[in-house]
């Protein structure tokens, strides 16, 4: 009964650099959300996806940034031609229904560093 | 869009003692959520309270709906080392499938 599933757990760059950061929902689980979390912050929403769709990436910036989650295989949040205030921990929550009421569960996390 | 604010930010609890943390929002709520994040960790769902005044606990840790819906509150009792971390409130963004969190209580647990 694995939970959500992240790698890397941390991952260096240097500036210019692309990032790909990956992350398997629990087993069951259809709907993604990817957070970023500063030292000493709360999570900061990035974006929502289900199976092949964005169903809302309004906290994710317009440029550099992507994310899918295809048909098969995890969920990737790309980062393009990183910058030393990219360094980060990107965490990916799961739930398993559609809706604001659901809790969810969160992966390790991703500890980027921007050199 | 939805903001829940958090009281106080940081905490220094001597082991043994209680304490309160509380969230706050300036609409009413439909639900509201508590999830923990130990230093280094992930966050962890605790608990979700729906109903206006509705408490429920878990061990040592008390949670509350206020009765409008617009606040909540974490009681621990009896601090122990363990409950060192940082404690998340999240209500639903109005209008949207996701959650806003606030930005977390650090508890200290000095021994």
């Amino acid at each position: 009964n694995a939970g959500v599933m992240q790698n890397p757990r941390h991952l260096v760059r240097r500036r210019g650099q692309e990032a790909r950061l990956r992350c398997s929902p629990m087993k069951g689980h259809s709907h993604v959300y990817w957070y970023r979390q500063l030292p000493e912050e709360g999570l900061k929403f990035m974006v929502y996806l289900q199976k092949e769709n964005i169903i809302d990436e309004s906290g994710m910036p317009k440029e550099r940034f992507s994310a899918e989650f295809p048909k098969e295989g995890p969920s990737i949040l790309r980062i393009q031609q990183v910058v030393r205030g990219d360094s980060a921990a990107y965490f990916c929550a799961s739930s398993d229904r559609v809706g604001n009421n659901q809790p969810q569960h969160f992966g390790d996390g991703t500890r980027l560093s921007i050199l | 869009g939805q903001q829940v604010m958090q009281i106080p930010q940081y905490q220094h609890v001597q082991e043994g003692e209680d304490f309160t943390t509380y969230c706050n929002s300036s609409t009413t709520l439909s639900n509201i959520q508590w999830y923990k994040q130990r230093p280094g960790g992930h966050p962890v769902f605790l608990i979700q309270l729906v109903k206006s005044g509705e408490v429920k606990k878990q061990k040592r840790l008390t949670f509350q709906f206020g009765e409008a819906k617009k606040n909540s509150s974490l009681h621990i009792t009896a601090t122990q080392t363990t409950d060192v971390g940082t404690y998340f409130c999240a209500a639903p963004w109005y209008g949207n499938n996701r959650l806003a969190f606030g930005k977390g209580n650090q508890v200290v647990v000095i021994p």
